[in-house]
């Protein structure tokens, strides 16, 4: 069965820091990873999507990378903006869970001004 | 830009009442999703749509149904909303499987 793992919970850093979330997963058979964006109280917002095949994707500050093999996902935000604050989940589309995405519990970061 | 809507914000009912979330997507959209978030057990799925009519259970469809008559339409339904089912309700959906799921703002819903 497959299981997402978001570490750490929580995480707070200083305005214009450069930081990474990490993502790790049981399974490596999947179709694909995506990181998602969530404010408090709001929908998810999805920020990136790694097919299998791929290695990484960027989109502006963000970075997402993927080692299949090793069953983990990065998610790199550089130069920190307290916009940025919200929680941030990954989730996995497994092939043996037929259209079924699986999240982790996700990470809180807080980007102090 | 998707936009997937969902009816109400917020929403209160009482234990025993019979409950519907509707969700709506602009987008053509062949998959739809509902889930139930709550603190400390994260995003899980209670029913999935692949098509107009079709559904599938998800890990936790028991106390619910699902309609999808219409495409961009995908109801959730609360037969007889019950305390534990006080929690955060969101609508996903995405054109294929393996693509991205963009999501409705939730409905946060209270059964007292």
């Amino acid at each position: 069965k497959q299981e997402v793992t978001q570490i750490p919970a929580a995480l707070s850093v200083p305005e214009g820091e450069n930081l990474v979330l990490n993502c790790s997963f049981t399974d490596s058979a999947i179709y694909n990873l995506q990181w998602f964006r969530q404010d408090p109280g709001k929908g998810l917002t999805s920020l990136l999507l790694i097919q299998s095949s791929q290695r990484e994707q960027t989109s502006g500050r963000l970075n997402a990378s993927l080692d299949k093999s090793s069953g983990r996902s990065t998610l790199y935000i550089a130069a920190s903006q307290p916009g940025d604050s919200a929680t941030y989940l990954c989730a996995v589309l497994g092939i043996s869970n037929t259209g079924k995405l699986i999240f982790g519990q996700g990470t809180t970061l807080q980007v102090k001004p | 830009d998707v936009k997937v809507t969902q009816s109400s914000r917020y929403l209160v009912k009482r234990t025993g009442e019979k409950v519907f979330l509707e969700c709506v997507q602009d987008m053509d959209h062949e998959n739809m999703f509902w889930y139930r978030q709550d603190p400390g057990l994260g995003l899980r799925l209670i029913y999935f749509s692949y098509d107009v009519k079709m559904k599938e259970k998800g890990d936790i469809p028991e106390g619910y149904s699902v309609s999808r008559e219409k495409k961009e339409r995908f109801s959730l339904i609360l037969e007889s909303a019950s305390t534990n089912q006080t929690s955060m309700y969101l609508c996903a959906s995405s054109f294929l499987l393996n693509e991205k799921l963009f999501f409705g703002s939730g409905t946060q819903l209270s059964v007292l």
